[in-house]
């Protein structure tokens, strides 16, 4: 069945640091990827999405590139800020709308 | 337009015990899934709703059931509680039951089961 791997957290970094979260999946065909965004008692909002092979989302800095050929959706930001901390999550879906989420990573960002 | 709201946003149940939670969905949402998420794990897909007809399941016991109303505003109805039921369950709402479709969450139930 589809299955999205993270990278393990959590992540500290410092303010104006390069953040990547790595995010693979396993499905057949073409499944629309995406990152959600959970902050503290909140809950989930999304951050960015990609709907086919190549496409890169976008949002509020932050990046990720759609790879067929590594099956990957890694998550970037050049500059993250103490606000960016939270839990990510990678997810994709395929066919019917049900999300296969990753575990999160949880990411802390100190000034 | 109002987003996606659940209530309660806490509660503390009984082991054996049933509990409802309620989800309303953004206006003009069909479409209701939910979602359970234990601590420190990813959400997991419970079950979709779609036009007031289950439209997907996932790997969960027939305890768990829903419904979802003319209004779309759906139910999660768990019986039996187990300990192993503690979790944050997310509702989650779009436009219409297709993939490339943008799911809404609310905010959350945080269910304990003692």
């Amino acid at each position: 069945g589809n299955s999205v791997t993270q990278m393990e957290g959590p992540v500290t970094l410092s303010e104006e640091a390069f953040l990547t979260i790595n995010c693979t999946y396993t499905a057949t065909g073409y499944p629309s990827l995406f990152w959600y965004v959970q902050y503290p008692g909140e809950g989930l909002q999304l951050l960015l999405k990609a709907t086919k092979a190549d496409d890169k989302g976008s949002n509020k800095g932050f990046e990720a590139t759609y790879r067929k050929e590594t099956t990957s959706f890694h998550l970037e930001k050049g500059s993250v800020q103490v606000s960016d901390s939270a839990v990510y999550f990678c997810a994709l879906i395929q066919g019917a709308q049900k999300l296969v989420f990753g575990q999160g990573t949880r990411l802390t960002i100190n000034p | 337009e109002t987003g996606v709201t659940q209530s309660p946003t806490h509660l503390i149940k009984t082991r054996g015990q049933q509990v409802t939670l309620r989800c309303s969905s953004q206006s003009g949402h069909n479409t209701v899934s939910w979602y359970q998420q234990a601590l420190g794990q990813g959400p997991q897909f419970i079950f979709q709703y779609y036009r007031e007809e289950e439209n997907g399941r996932g790997n969960f016991p027939p305890r768990f059931s829903g419904l979802q109303f003319p209004n779309y505003s759906s139910e999660l109805n768990v019986n039996a509680l187990e300990l192993d039921d503690s979790a944050l369950y997310l509702c989650a709402s779009s436009l219409d039951s297709g993939s490339h479709t943008e799911a809404f969450f609310g905010q959350g139930t945080r269910l304990t089961v003692v």
